[in-house]
């Protein structure tokens, strides 16, 4: 199985820009996905294919990479950005990360 | 607008089967694809399998043995069961749209919770 290793937390403050690391056991290419789930609610997708912008999700989130190593980045960061952030591949079956949470001081 | 909505028994008895239900609307499962994804208090998600809109279907291995499924297109439902449960299969449980394409999750549930115990 593929395993995507994700830092476990981040804590930054408003305004400031924070990347959101993802690394792949193994190349996917670019089939990475990110999404943000905040407590008591399901995960909303944010980024597909490494690099596109979801329909409506604000354009301060981006994402790069590809292979092994990707990245999810906010700039500005705002306080309801507070949620955590899953990886996600769909190269080889659908394997999540672990997950880092983002706290916002 | 695409909805999916689990449902099912809060509580299940250790070695006891579980049964879910999805049930989908503004989407057809002839031409979608869905996934059960599950995620334990506190931790991370687990995509548990998919019923693709051939019908044919895909499982992780580590629970393979246990989990099938299923679905009613006439109904708009999909279906999950796993037998042998375990106090470390309470969790939350989604179904999600599955893209057939490149395998993203677009629409989700809002899960239904399910604990395992005596």
């Amino acid at each position: 199985d593929t395993v995507l290793t994700q830092s476990p937390a981040l804590a930054v403050s408003p305004g400031e820009r924070v990347t959101i690391s993802c690394r792949a056991s193994e190349s996917v290419s670019t089939l990475m996905h990110w999404y943000q789930q905040k407590p008591g609610q399901q995960p909303k997708l944010l980024i597909y294919l490494a690099s596109h912008l979801e329909s409506g999700v604000p354009a301060r989130f981006s994402g790069s990479g590809s292979g092994t190593d990707f990245t999810l980045t906010i700039d500005p960061v705002e306080a309801d950005d507070t949620a955590t952030y899953y990886c996600q591949q769909s190269w080889n079956d659908l394997t999540f990360g672990s997950g880092t949470k983002l706290e916002i001081k | 607008q695409v909805q999916l909505k689990e449902s099912g028994p809060g509580l299940v008895q250790p070695s006891q089967t579980l049964s879910l239900t999805c049930t989908v609307s503004g989407l057809s499962l002839t031409s979608n694809s869905v996934s059960w994804i599950r995620q334990p208090p506190g931790k991370g998600l687990e995509w548990m399998g998919v019923i693709w809109s051939n019908g044919g279907t895909d499982y992780n291995s580590a629970i393979k043995s246990r989990l099938s499924i299923s679905r009613d297109t006439s109904k708009s439902q999909v279906f999950l069961k796993m037998n042998s449960l375990q106090t470390e299969d309470t969790a939350m449980y989604f179904c999600a749209r599955t893209g057939v394409y490149y395998g993203l999750f677009r629409y989700w549930g809002q899960g239904v919770m399910v604990t395992v115990s005596s």
